[in-house]
C-alpha cells in the first residue's frame, strides 16, 4: 500500500498570503496525484488532478506540481472561504488518500 | 450537474449488514466507475470499492472477503454492502463518480454529502 503523508497538519495564515501543502508518498506515484478540499460539513471537492491540473470551476490561485514521490499545493492568495482541510489522493497502485492539512485563515 | 446523495440507516448493530444507496441525478450511470469511501471519525478517508456501470466491481484487499458493491442501472443507483460490522466500521460514507481513463478508474468528483453509520448495540 502507498503511504501519503501531508505536512504541516495543521497550517495558519492570513488573508492574501501564500499557503504551501506538501504530501508525500512512500513510493514513486508519477503524476497520478490529486488534492481535494473539504469545507466543514460538505463532501470532498476536485481540486487538481494529474499533479498539475485544474478541476473544473477551480479558481487559478490554487496549482499543484511535482511528481514521483514530492507534490505542493500552494493557494497564491489565500481568501477566507479557503478554510477547509486538503487530502491529496494517488491511484498509481490502488487508491490511497493523505490523512490532510487542516488550513485556518 | 450530476448530484449524488447516499441514503440508508443511521445505526447497524455490530455482526450485522450496513447497507448503503447512492442516487444519481442529473446525468447517467453509464460510461463511470462508481465508487464507495469511508472516513471515520477523526480520521482520513480510505476507498472501499467501486463497480462500473457494466456491474464490475472491486474493493480494497482488506475488505473485500466482507464487501458487495452492485449497480442497478435502470434506477440510476448503485449500492453498498458491508457485512459483520464492528465498531470500526464506523465512519461517514461517501459515494463518488470517477471517470475511466485508459481502462482504470480516475479521479474522485463528484462526491456524495455522505452519511454517517454507526455500529453499536
Amino acid at each position: 500500500e502507498i503511504v501519503l503523508t501531508q505536512s504541516p497538519a495543521t497550517l495558519s495564515l492570513s488573508p492574501g498570503e501564500r499557503a504551501t501543502l506538501s504530501c508525500r508518498a512512500s513510493q514513486s506515484v508519477g503524476s497520478y496525484l490529486a488534492w481535494y478540499q473539504q469545507k466543514p460539513g460538505q463532501a470532498p471537492r476536485l481540486l487538481i488532478y494529474d499533479a498539475s491540473n485544474r478541476a473544473t470551476g477551480i479558481p487559478a490561485r490554487f496549482s499543484g506540481s511535482g511528481s514521483g514521490t514530492d507534490f505542493t499545493l500552494t493557494i497564491s492568495s489565500l481568501e477566507p472561504e479557503d478554510v477547509a482541510v486538503y487530502f491529496c489522493q494517488q491511484r498509481n497502485n490502488w487508491y490511497t488518500f493523505g490523512q490532510g492539512t487542516k488550513l485556518q485563515i | 450537474q450530476v448530484q449524488l446523495q447516499e441514503s440508508g440507516p443511521g445505526l447497524v448493530r455490530p455482526s450485522e449488514t450496513l447497507s448503503l444507496t447512492c442516487t444519481v441525478s442529473g446525468g447517467s450511470i453509464s460510461g463511470y466507475y462508481w465508487s464507495w469511501i469511508r472516513q471515520p471519525p477523526g480520521k482520513g478517508l480510505e476507498w472501499i470499492g467501486y463497480v462500473s456501470h457494466t456491474g464490475s466491481t472491486n474493493s480494497i484487499p482488506s475488505l473485500k472477503s466482507r464487501v458487495t458493491i452492485s449497480v442497478d442501472t435502470s434506477k440510476n443507483q448503485f449500492s453498498l454492502k458491508l457485512r459483520s460490522v464492528t465498531a470500526a466500521d464506523t465512519a461517514v460514507y461517501y459515494c463518488a463518480r470517477a471517470p475511466i481513463i485508459r481502462g482504470a478508474m480516475g479521479w474522485f468528483d463528484p462526491w456524495g454529502q455522505g452519511t454517517l453509520v454507526t455500529v453499536s448495540s
